[in-house]
């Protein structure tokens, strides 16, 4: 059963440092793995998406890296700004039903 | 231009009662979700429908029924509401669907928070 963990469960930091948020899976066997970010009270929001073949992604200030057989992922936010503050989800794609499993979610608050 | 729409936004009803949550997406993609977040923040699948056809039902009580009319919508029917159906419910769409495109990426929509009294 996949299971999918998201480390540190919070974070803060002074507006423009560079920060990784970490996601961890179990199993290694998936589709591809997509990083949302939620904003309080609102839907989700989805950033990046990488694919099984591919190592990372990138979208302006955010990179994602993504190696299976470690069954990691990271999300590189560079130059930290305000607008950041969110809880960032990772989610695995793991089978042919398609159903995304989530992790635990990181919550992030940049201080100005 | 709302690519995935649900409504209501907040739903706050009695136990026993009966509601139900819409959700259209006009995307023009082939699969449709329903996620329920709990209040400790979980996303859970619930649901997916890939051209109206069922693919995905999660264990969830029979008390929830989906029903998708056409490919772009997808209703969620939850009948002798209990408290702890209170949650948000967040729909979702993606382009492939079942067949598990590596590509195939989720676009979800703003929630219904459904309170149960």
């Amino acid at each position: 059963k996949q299971e999918v963990t998201q480390i540190p469960a919070a974070l803060s930091v002074p507006e423009g440092e560079n920060l990784v948020l970490n996601c961890s899976f179990t199993d290694s066997a998936i589709y591809n793995l997509q990083w949302f970010r939620q904003d309080p009270g609102k839907g989700l929001t989805s950033l990046l998406l990488i694919q099984s073949s591919q190592r990372e992604q990138t979208s302006g200030r955010l990179n994602a890296s993504l190696d299976k057989s470690s069954g990691r992922s990271t999300l590189y936010i560079a130059a930290s700004q305000p607008g950041d503050s969110a809880t960032y989800l990772c989610a695995v794609n793991g089978g042919a039903t398609n159903k995304l499993i989530f992790g635990t979610g990181t919550l992030l608050a940049v201080q100005p | 231009d709302t690519a995935v729409s649900q409504t209501p936004k907040y739903l706050v009803t009695q136990m026993g009662n009966d509601k139900s949550i819409k959700c259209e997406q006009n995307l023009g993609h082939d699969t449709m979700y329903w996620y329920k977040q709990d209040s400790k923040k979980f996303l859970k699948i619930m649901f997916s429908y890939n051209n109206k056809e069922l693919i995905i039902n999660e264990t969830v009580p029979n008390r929830f029924s989906p029903k998708s009319p056409d490919k772009a919508h997808l209703n969620l029917h939850i009948n002798s509401l209990e408290l702890g159906d209170s949650a948000v419910y967040f729909c979702a769409s993606s382009q492939f669907g079942f067949n598990g495109r590596s590509k195939d990426e989720q676009f979800f929509g703003p929630g219904t928070r459904l309170t149960v009294l």
